[in-house]
């Protein structure tokens, strides 16, 4: 069981927005940035979204992430088939100092 | 692009070890902070540990305290991790990453290496 949590899967349909959040608390999410990542089957995990909603070069403007408290969300909006893979958030954890990830949530695009 | 490229898979016996490693282009190694990340079968991924441009500095998750060595070799623009006292469930995906800024050690994982396969079986 991850000390993030985050929703095991998540289904929406092409060109719908969905959001992906992520659960923690004041020692991880609460007091530090968060990232996510994507991961197709098959290739390599990509960063998304870093410092909790700065994209990185190359990441589409549908990407966007958010923070409140101890709870984080990745927002996917215009969904494109190929949108579909697993997503992770990540962050630092003050108590256990190490990094941590949420247990992944599946996106299907139907 | 910078690039990383990792070693071959691996199949060990339980208690074994295995060596993995994770060739960079050009400058990399001589600026960005790499990461250890790794991936089992039906499981998330697991942040393992971290090295510095100058190999001086190395932090490991507690998970992995006494089991796991991460090393730097300049002259070869290699990074090497080694994992012992190995156990079926160690069988993953494990993956080599940069740090995305400079001398940065903020844990944003930016290019990854294509993975290794290492399974652990009797």
């Amino acid at each position: 069981q991850s000390v993030l949590t985050q929703p095991p899967s998540a289904t929406a349909t092409p060109g719908q927005r969905v959001t992906i959040s992520c659960s923690g608390s004041s020692s991880n999410i609460g007091s530090n940035a968060v990232n996510w990542y994507q991961h197709l089957p098959g290739a390599a995990p990509r960063l998304l979204i870093y410092n909790t909603d700065r994209r990185p070069s190359g990441v589409p403007a549908r990407f966007s992430g958010s923070k409140s408290g101890t709870s984080a969300s990745l927002a996917v909006s215009g969904l494109k088939s190929e949108d579909e893979a697993d997503y992770y958030c990540a962050t630092w954890d003050d108590d256990l100092h190490g990094v941590l990830f949420g247990g992944g949530t599946q996106l299907t695009v139907l | 692009q910078v690039q990383l490229v990792q070693s071959g898979p691996e199949v060990k016996k339980p208690g074994a070890a295995v060596r993995v490693s994770c060739k960079a282009s050009g400058n990399t190694l001589a600026k960005f902070y790499i990461h250890w990340v790794r991936r089992a079968p039906g499981q998330g991924l697991e942040w393992m540990a971290t090295i510095n441009p100058t190999g001086s500095y190395t932090r490991y998750a507690q998970k992995f305290q006494g089991r796991v060595t991460v090393t730097r070799d300049m002259s070869a623009s290699t990074i090497y991790m080694d994992l012992s006292s190995l156990r079926s469930d160690d069988t993953a995906v494990y993956y080599c990453v940069k740090e995305l800024n400079e001398f940065s050690s903020s844990f944003y994982f930016d290019s990854w290496g294509q993975g290794t396969l290492v399974t652990v079986s009797s």
